[in-house]
């Protein structure tokens, strides 16, 4: 069975802080992908990796950066957290196999105070 | 401009089939249909995909038109657990999926 495994299910922060929400796939998947989904808007893509050190930006990378040291995970960094930035995040991972799935992660529910 | 068209709601008794439809009329030959399906507070699960023949696994059966515009997601004996939020995507690869606000289902008894 696949496995995403994210480090927090839930997460208090204040405006300002840093937030590293981390994401361990065991399946030595090449892709990787940081998703936010808030009420009414879906899931919305934030930056995805296609392999260790690279980095794509998605469709709201605005606020957010990411790290890829190691094939098997893939950090979002929230540089200095916003109220805005309160939502459910979700990282998946898929291998380059055309047709292949994505496998997510549980989600981690961030609120920031 | 949306690559998939659902309806935002649908009710099924439970122990029905339940049919959900997704129309993807500007599908190109490469894309693929994935269906993923979120259940609350959960990350969004894999079901099924297919490019153009019908698909069928322990979860659901995936029916395609033969112009590909069109796809049905059949859950063949809903139960209250099938009760979530039903997605339906078209892409080229799994590498960037678009998610759409998808069909919420509820399963009543």
């Amino acid at each position: 069975d696949v496995k995403v495994t994210q480090s927090s299910r839930y997460l208090v922060k204040r405006t300002g802080e840093k937030v590293f929400l981390e994401c361990v796939q065991d399946m030595d998947h090449e892709n990787m992908f940081w998703y936010r989904q808030d009420p009414g808007l879906g899931l919305r893509l934030i930056y995805f990796s296609y392999d260790v050190k690279m980095k794509e930006k998605g469709d709201i990378p605005e606020g957010y950066s990411v790290s890829r040291e190691k094939k098997e995970r893939f950090s979002l960094i929230l540089e200095s957290a916003s109220t805005n930035q309160t939502s459910m995040y979700l990282c998946a991972s898929t291998s380059t196999i055309t047709g292949e799935t994505q496998y997510f992660g549980p989600g981690t529910r961030l609120l920031v105070l | 401009d949306a690559k998939t068209t659902q309806p935002p709601s649908m009710d099924c008794a439970e122990g029905r089939a339940a049919n959900l439809p997704c129309n993807h009329s500007t599908i190109s030959g490469n894309e693929y249909v994935y269906w993923y399906r979120q259940i609350h507070s959960q990350g969004p699960q894999y079901i099924i995909h297919g490019l153009k023949n019908n698909e069928t696994n322990e979860m659901a059966s995936l029916i395609i038109t033969e112009d590909r515009k069109s796809s049905t997601l059949i859950l063949p004996h809903a139960t209250l657990r099938d009760t979530a939020v039903y997605y339906c995507i078209v892409d080229g690869t799994a590498s960037k999926l678009t998610f759409g606000t998808g069909t919420r289902l509820q399963v009543t008894l």
